[in-house]
């Protein structure tokens, strides 16, 4: 079976352009969160979304949003691009919601960097 | 609120030692724990999770983690270290009504031949 993936893999953007990031769950996985890692530091929660319905928003700027699709794939988008938002963007998905399985999947991510 | 943290940015082992990565946590709910491996411009692997059942985790590639409740720890433990374990290890816990994983600032763990 097939892993999360994103796309693309890297990008090079300039400060104030808009971006849009990718995301395929593992077939049968419902919720898909997305997540921020500066180089050095732990990732950081952004969103998650089940069911295409937003289920969490981690503390980041109006900026960023994201939406989830009805196969259940999702985009992640940032708004008016600054140096700061250069860093490796996770996807993750779960089952969620079955009982006792919280195990989150990580795709390999996409390498921003602003400019 | 949540949090994780990591004790050391960086440990080096020599091939064959104990490995010890070291993680307490805080959380105002019976916590999920989680310990993750990151090689090199990959994403994340599970290697184990903590979720209210075992104390003692047994993961993936020889890999074990202690829940202990009453010193808020959830160290990483492999008897003996092996060249391919150089990589970041990250420490998360999560509130199990939610999915939100709160991070550790990671440990990178170097092994000596």
């Amino acid at each position: 079976d097939a892993g999360v993936t994103q796309s693309p893999t890297h990008l090079i953007k300039t400060r104030g352009q808009h971006v849009t990031l990718r995301c395929s769950p593992i077939s049968g996985h419902k919720s898909v969160s997305w997540y921020q890692q500066v180089l050095g530091q732990g990732p950081q929660f952004i969103f998650q979304y089940y069911e295409k319905e937003e289920r969490g928003r981690g503390n980041f700027p109006d900026r960023f949003s994201a939406r989830q699709f009805p196969n259940y794939s999702s985009e992640l988008n940032v708004n008016a691009l600054l140096l700061g938002d250069s860093a490796l963007y996770l996807c993750a998905s779960s089952s969620y919601k079955r009982q006792g399985n919280y195990e989150q999947y990580f795709g390999p991510g996409t390498r921003l960097t602003v400019t | 609120a949540q949090s994780v943290t990591q004790l050391g940015s960086h440990v080096s082992v020599s091939e064959g030692a104990l490995v010890l990565l070291r993680c307490n946590y805080s959380s105002s709910v019976p916590p999920y724990l989680f310990w993750y491996v990151q090689y090199p411009n990959q994403g994340l692997q599970l290697l184990l999770k903590y979720t209210s059942a075992a104390t003692l985790v047994k993961g993936i590639n020889g890999f074990e983690a202690e829940f202990k409740k009453s010193e808020t720890s959830f160290h990483l433990t492999k008897p003996s270290a092996h060249m391919s374990d150089a990589a970041e290890y990250f420490c998360a816990v999560s509130d199990p009504a939610h999915e939100k994983l709160t991070f550790g600032t990671g440990t990178r763990l170097t092994i000596i031949p």
